[in-house]
């Protein structure tokens, strides 16, 4: 079956703890996505990836960081410097642009104890 | 900068009636706009993508259309089941290689 998986279902973190949330796909997709989703508001870019090895800051990068080593793998890093992390995270990918279908992955949904 | 509004924010129907979600933007000048679905704890599925050239596209009991020189979107979908119960969003592409700009969603319930 192709497609995105993310990992875990939910995540708690402790103050001043980094958090690294995971997506993989087998869609062979160049371009890959993170989205935060808060109640009531529509999603917002983070990061994004068009390319293995380079990737680019969406509307609410800062306290966040990503890794693109691999094709398959686009990892979100929540630091400690993101002082409102409690929301749901999206992964997506489309095969190279945002002109395309995205497809997304099931979420993760990061909870601050 | 592009907005991006969906009205009404929820919607409850009987099963079997004919309805339509209403998205409309501010920007005209789009390259395309998506329409997903979203289950409660869910990630997003595609429904249907329409290019700015088109007016609209049809998969199954859904049918979007797209009037870009009025900055609106339609989501029909035909014969309601309650399985279509659902948070409906729009998506606009504005011609970004990376950019979509969403819309809040319709949470939509259809009744028994």
């Amino acid at each position: 079956d192709g497609g995105i998986t993310q990992s875990p279902k939910y995540l708690f973190r402790k103050e001043g703890q980094n958090v690294t949330l995971s997506c993989e796909q087998n869609l062979n997709h160049d371009a890959m996505y993170w989205y935060r989703q808060d109640p009531g508001q529509g999603l917002r870019l983070i990061y994004y990836s068009q390319i293995v090895n380079d990737f680019q800051k969406g509307d609410i990068a800062e306290g966040y960081s990503v890794s693109r080593e691999k094709k398959e793998s686009f990892p979100l890093t929540v630091t400690s410097a993101q002082k409102n992390p409690t929301a749901f995270y999206l992964c997506a990918s489309s095969a190279r642009t945002a002109q395309e279908t995205q497809y997304f992955g099931p979420g993760t949904r990061l909870l601050v104890l | 900068k592009q907005e991006v509004t969906q009205i009404p924010a929820a919607l409850s129907v009987p099963e079997g009636e004919n309805l339509v979600l209403n998205c409309s933007f501010t920007d005209s000048a789009i390259y395309n706009l998506q329409w997903f679905r979203q289950d409660p704890g869910k990630g997003l599925t595609s429904l249907l993508l329409i290019q700015s050239s088109q007016r609209e596209q049809t998969s199954g009991r859904l049918n979007a259309s797209l009037d870009k020189s009025s900055g609106r979107s339609t989501l029909y979908i035909a014969a309601s089941q309650p399985g279509d119960s659902a948070t409906y969003l729009c998506a606009v592409n504005g011609g970004s290689n990376y950019k979509l700009t969403f819309g809040k969603g319709t949470l939509l319930t259809v009744n028994p």
